[in-house]
């Protein structure tokens, strides 16, 4: 079973809005990541999590806040987002970091208005 | 800065041909790469991965891999109006295991 599950599938949300993305694995794998994709255009990592310890963060503003309650959970608490934040964010997981294969959760579509 | 370069396509094939993407990349030390699929709209699927030189067969999917020219392709034999849809190639490429994706080459399979 190699199945990344995200919710909502869609969410709008208004710039003085918080909301929270989630993610869920049952693979047991211990890196989990968080991506956006714009349209036309390929993953753009932000977050890396290995062992529930946040690895890497791409620079990201801080209107986007990762958080790993456990090996499974993996949730991305947004607030005051700009219109440009409007993107798929997807969910993926891997056994560890490196050479791993990762997979992909379907996503989450965000509009921000 | 790593890089990893694709044909952005659209590259069209009729029904039942085989289907050649290609793939360069610019970090020598690179020691995984992976294929996926992705239809409009939806996430990125993966398909193949490769680790060693030569050639990986999954099915009607070819990975080839040549370290010393930096190149890794994927064949789709038979292809199928299914198959039509955007090839991400990626290749970790950073100390934390980061992929590092192409721009995707997008395939049109035509009836």
């Amino acid at each position: 079973d190699t199945e990344v599950t995200q919710t909502p599938k869609h969410l709008v949300m208004g710039m003085t809005n918080k909301k929270s993305l989630k993610c869920e694995q049952h693979m047991g794998h211990r890196a989990m990541y968080w991506y956006k994709q714009k349209a036309k255009k390929p993953p753009e990592l932000m977050f890396v999590y290995s062992y529930e310890k946040l690895s890497i963060n791409e620079s990201v503003p801080s209107r986007f806040s990762p958080e790993c309650p456990n090996s499974s959970l993996l949730n991305l608490h947004l607030h005051a987002l700009q219109p440009e934040d409007s993107a798929l964010y997807l969910c993926a997981s891997s056994r560890g970091t490196g050479a791993y294969e990762q997979y992909f959760g379907p996503g989450t579509r965000l509009t921000v208005t | 800065q790593k890089e990893v370069e694709q044909n952005s396509g659209p590259l069209s094939v009729p029904e039942g041909a085989i289907a050649s993407l290609n793939c360069t990349y610019s970090d020598r030390g690179s020691q995984s790469f992976f294929w996926y699929r992705q239809y409009s709209g939806k996430s990125p699927e993966l398909i193949m991965s490769i680790y060693s030189n030569g050639d990986k067969e999954d099915g009607r999917f070819t990975a080839q891999l040549n370290k010393a020219s930096q190149y890794v392709s994927l064949l789709i034999r038979d292809s199928q109006p299914s198959d039509s849809a955007t090839y991400l190639c990626a290749v970790v490429g950073g100390s934390q295991g980061n992929l590092i994706f192409g721009k995707g080459t997008k395939l049109s399979v035509k009836p």
